[in-house]
């Protein structure tokens, strides 16, 4: 069965570089969520999309951006990259209507020196 | 505010034996779903099972199920014959109602030794 897409798996930046991460749902899955894994830690939750549309908005800092594209994939842009930012971002799809089924992507893990 | 709390950051069990993981939750919503998600070393998470607040029934899949006790607001995983390969963190998480995104507790780490 096809999964959660994204790209690329790892990433690294310098200080103050910025960074696109990308995101491609399971095919008629119209919610798309990105959360964020530090080190030793629980997955946040950043931000989510519905129908391209932002739902909701959780721990996201003001320096990131997303989008959900027509075609529903979505993108986490990421300015002014900072050391505390290195973690693993996560992307996850689900429908709307079956929202018990939450699916992950298997991570982007970006490092930030 | 919901909260999920795991107590055991580390378990150990043997190969075919079976385990029970805790996860408590903290919420005055009568509607939400709560889910166990496995994180390998190699880092992707991957769903294991979900329990509705209102399905009656403990959730299974395979060789997981689900306790669900709604009055001690409890859903511990249950694994029963344990594999090398269930060696990985574990993590409950809670659904938000209303909004469909998930909280997660800190993580309970099971190591299966042979």
């Amino acid at each position: 069965a096809a999964g959660v897409i994204q790209s690329p798996r790892h990433l690294i930046k310098e200080k103050r570089e910025t960074a696109t991460l990308k995101c491609y749902p399971i095919p008629r899955h119209d919610t798309v969520y990105w959360y964020q894994q530090g080190p030793g830690q629980d997955p946040q939750f950043l931000i989510s999309f519905y129908e391209k549309m932002q739902s909701d908005k959780g721990s996201i800092p003001d320096r990131f951006s997303a989008q959900q594209f027509s075609d529903y994939h979505s993108e986490l842009n990421m300015s002014s990259l900072e050391l505390g930012d290195s973690a693993l971002y996560f992307c996850a799809s689900s429908r709307r209507d079956r929202d018990y089924e939450q699916y992950f992507g298997p991570g982007t893990r970006l490092t930030v020196t | 505010a919901q909260k999920i709390t795991q107590t055991q950051p580390g378990m150990f069990v043997q190969e075919k034996e079976a385990v029970t993981l805790d996860c408590t939750y903290d919420t005055s919503d009568q509607s939400y779903g709560l889910f166990w998600y496995k994180q390998p070393s190699s880092g992707e998470m991957i769903f294991l099972i979900y329990q509705g607040s209102y399905d009656e029934q403990n959730a299974t899949e395979g060789r997981y199920s689900l306790n669900f006790q709604k009055a001690r607001k409890s859903a511990n995983l249950v694994i029963s014959a344990s594999q090398l390969g269930d060696s990985a963190m574990y993590f409950c998480a809670m659904e938000w109602p209303g909004y469909s995104t998930l909280t997660f507790g800190k993580g309970t780490m099971l190591l299966v030794s042979p």
